[in-house]
């Protein structure tokens, strides 16, 4: 039980709509990171929040977008779905910078 | 060539098995993660190292900065060890952006 948070586990949209994908992290978490994994591959960095600011942005477009909140929880918007969107989208929060992360579970995203 | 590549990819193994999986780099880091992923997504930190070497149960970690490569080992492997072993590094300079490879899927059979 690592003390993060994922809602929903599974979500199923379609093509041209908005989700918003939550986090919720341990207590003292300051730091939280997004990755979205594609079926068989290794998760791929989206971005991450410090304090509520972004503090470092993967190779993802502008319609992925986040927010951190003062409770350290985070969320995880992406407008305009596309197909290639459907993923697992993992949430990992720590205490530091430079400390071990946490992972969620997950949510299971799917794009019709 | 990415820039984090592991092998191999798939490994089946005897229960009680000595397993090794290797983790190759391409890039400056300042720190490597050691993930376990069950089927169900959720991931574990097992080890994060920047240098030398660590030991959880039967688990060592280890890392040469030097030839950019790191291994991780399961001693008196079991068949609850089964789960898909990733590594991930995170790059100098401040740089938040963790990088990982694509995983090794273990199988341990009793």
């Amino acid at each position: 039980e690592t003390g993060v948070t994922q809602s929903p586990t599974h979500l199923i949209k379609t093509r041209g709509q908005q989700v918003t994908l939550r986090c919720s992290s341990q207590s003292g978490h300051n730091t939280v990171s997004w990755y979205q994994q594609a079926l068989g591959q290794g998760p791929q960095f989206i971005f991450q929040y410090y304090r509520e600011e972004e503090n470092g942005r993967g190779n993802f477009p502008p319609r992925f977008s986040g927010l951190q909140f003062p409770n350290y929880s985070s969320e995880l918007n992406v407008n305009a779905l596309e197909l290639d969107d459907s993923a697992l989208y993992l949430c990992a929060s720590s205490w530091g910078r430079e400390q071990p992360l946490h992972f969620g579970n997950g949510t299971r995203l799917t794009v019709t | 060539k990415n820039e984090v590549e592991q092998s191999p990819q798939n490994l089946t193994a005897q229960e009680g098995e000595f397993i090794t999986i290797n983790c190759s780099y391409s890039v400056g880091i300042s720190a490597l993660h050691w993930l376990q992923q069950h089927p169900g997504g959720g991931i574990v930190s097992l080890f994060m190292l920047s240098s030398g070497k660590k030991k959880h149960g039967r688990l060592i970690a280890t890392i040469n900065i030097q030839e950019k490569h790191s291994s991780l080992h399961i001693t008196a492997s079991h068949p609850r060890d089964s789960a898909v072993y990733i590594c991930a590094v995170q790059g100098q300079g401040g740089s938040e952006k963790l990088v990982f490879g694509k995983g090794m899927k273990l199988t341990v059979n009793p």
